[in-house]
């Protein structure tokens, strides 16, 4: 079965510092990924998805992720976080297009000024 | 062009009642699927609609029932509520041509 882990249930960081979200899934053949963030009373917006190619993937608001086979791995990254990054981020995967994309349980990103 | 719009945004019902939630999916879009997420989790995935037929189901009790509209807009159904059912239930769309669900800002469901 498919599952994701975030391993961190809150990260601080301070205003113009880089950022790394770590995101860790489990799935036998080539998943399809994801990273959607949610502010506060909001839906989830999606911030890059990968399906396949490059492993570096861009997304908006200056996001990108890699992804690692090998560590089962696909940690989202910034160089230099705003105060409004401040949110809620969720990396998820699913099978194929069409499938359920599975959740995992959220890294709540505080910003320092 | 309008996104994916989820009525009513919030809502307070009691303890064994019924409940209906509405989603209009974004324009082009003709699958729809209900997620539910619980105060401090993830969403997890309730079911999924496309050709008004539900096409694939999470672990989630017949409580949760659903239907999709020839116009692509859906609904979901839970009956007798329970105060384990109260969190934001979240509407997703998305198209056969390319993989990218939108989401809806969510249903804020309560149940006292």
């Amino acid at each position: 079965a498919q599952s994701v882990t975030q391993p961190d249930i809150h990260i601080t960081v301070s205003e113009g510092a880089s950022l790394e979200l770590r995101c860790n899934y489990s799935y036998g053949a080539t998943p399809y990924l994801f990273w959607y963030v949610q502010s506060p009373g909001q839906g989830l917006q999606l911030l890059l998805k990968y399906f396949s190619g490059d492993t570096l993937v861009q997304g908006i608001k200056g996001f990108e992720a890699e992804f690692k086979r090998s560590q089962s791995s696909f940690n989202l990254r910034k160089p230099s976080v705003h105060w409004s990054d401040a949110a809620e981020y969720f990396c998820a995967v699913a099978s194929n297009r069409d499938d359920k994309i599975i959740f995992g349980k959220g890294t709540r990103l505080h910003i320092l000024p | 062009d309008a996104g994916v719009t989820q009525s009513p945004t919030h809502l307070i019902k009691t303890r064994g009642q019924q409940v209906t939630l509405r989603c209009s999916p974004k324009s082009g879009h003709d699958t729809v699927s209900w997620y539910q997420q619980a105060l401090g989790q993830g969403p997890q995935f309730i079911f999924q609609y496309y050709e008004e037929e539900e096409r694939q189901r999470g672990n989630f009790p017949d409580r949760f029932s659903g239907h999709q509209f020839p116009n692509y807009s859906s609904e979901l159904n839970v009956n007798a509520l329970l105060l384990g059912d109260s969190a934001l239930y979240l509407c997703a769309s998305s198209d056969r041509f390319g993989y990218g669900y939108t989401f809806g800002s969510g249903t804020r469901l309560t149940v006292v």
